[in-house]
């Protein structure tokens, strides 16, 4: 079983839909990312996350610790939202990242 | 500079040659990361600086690969005598003080070995 494991691996979904990703976690963490990967490959961060919540613009992403879960969410989408969404956690006393496999997400026009 | 600045931005090289992927990450960012993202799969942790010293390189996969940083900035990544299974694309990451703070990505490094 992965560390960290990632819901759905693929999301099709209509312009204005909301969006909903959800990341799960095996370790004690110190602090949970989501980042944006776009075709091509540049890779961009959304939110760090140790609890509670946070909102940028139509993005919130939410913290459980107790449950070992975060999820990111998108509100009225839109097809410039299309990339591949990945969450990380960094463990407690470990620089590093553990990275989950990925959301490939889709908004269709 | 304005963001973190990585080059060569494609790299073609025949199996058995070194190869050397620069990182210029943000100007004054203490730490920086080293991953790389195979075909097909999710990122991989190489190495992590801190200033110049790399206190953690657990995720370099053999005696092949090495890094060093060098004035608190720059970082060179090499692969000796490179193989097929190296092929990837390579990318670095800066931050302020560490993963508690904001990462910054660069576009990484399109590595192919042939």
């Amino acid at each position: 079983k992965n560390e960290v494991e990632q819901s759905p691996q693929n999301l099709t979904a209509q312009e204005g839909e909301f969006i909903t990703i959800n990341c799960s976690y095996s370790v004690g963490i110190s602090a949970l990312h989501w980042l944006q990967q776009h075709p091509g490959g540049g890779i961009v961060s959304l939110f760090m996350l140790s609890s509670g919540k946070k909102k940028h613009g139509r993005l919130i992403a939410t913290i459980n610790i107790q449950e070992k879960h975060s999820s990111l969410h998108i509100t009225a989408s839109h097809p410039r939202d299309s990339a591949v969404y990945i969450c990380a956690v960094r463990s407690f006393g470990n620089e590093k990242l553990t990275f989950g496999t990925g959301t490939r997400l889709t908004i269709i026009p | 500079g304005a963001g973190v600045s990585q080059s060569p931005s494609n790299k073609v090289t025949e199996k058995g040659k070194d190869v050397e992927l620069r990182c210029d990450p943000i100007s004054g960012h203490t730490a920086l990361y080293w991953y790389r993202q195979s075909l097909g799969q999710g990122l991989e942790f190489l190495i992590y600086f801190q200033g110049n010293s790399a206190p953690d390189k657990s995720g370099l996969p053999s005696d092949r690969f090495s890094a060093e940083r060098t004035g608190g900035s720059v970082s060179t990544l090499t692969i000796q005598r490179t193989q097929q299974e190296d092929s990837a694309v390579y990318l670095c990451a800066s931050s302020l003080v560490s993963w508690n703070t904001e990462a910054f990505f660069g576009q990484g490094t399109r590595l192919t070995v042939v």
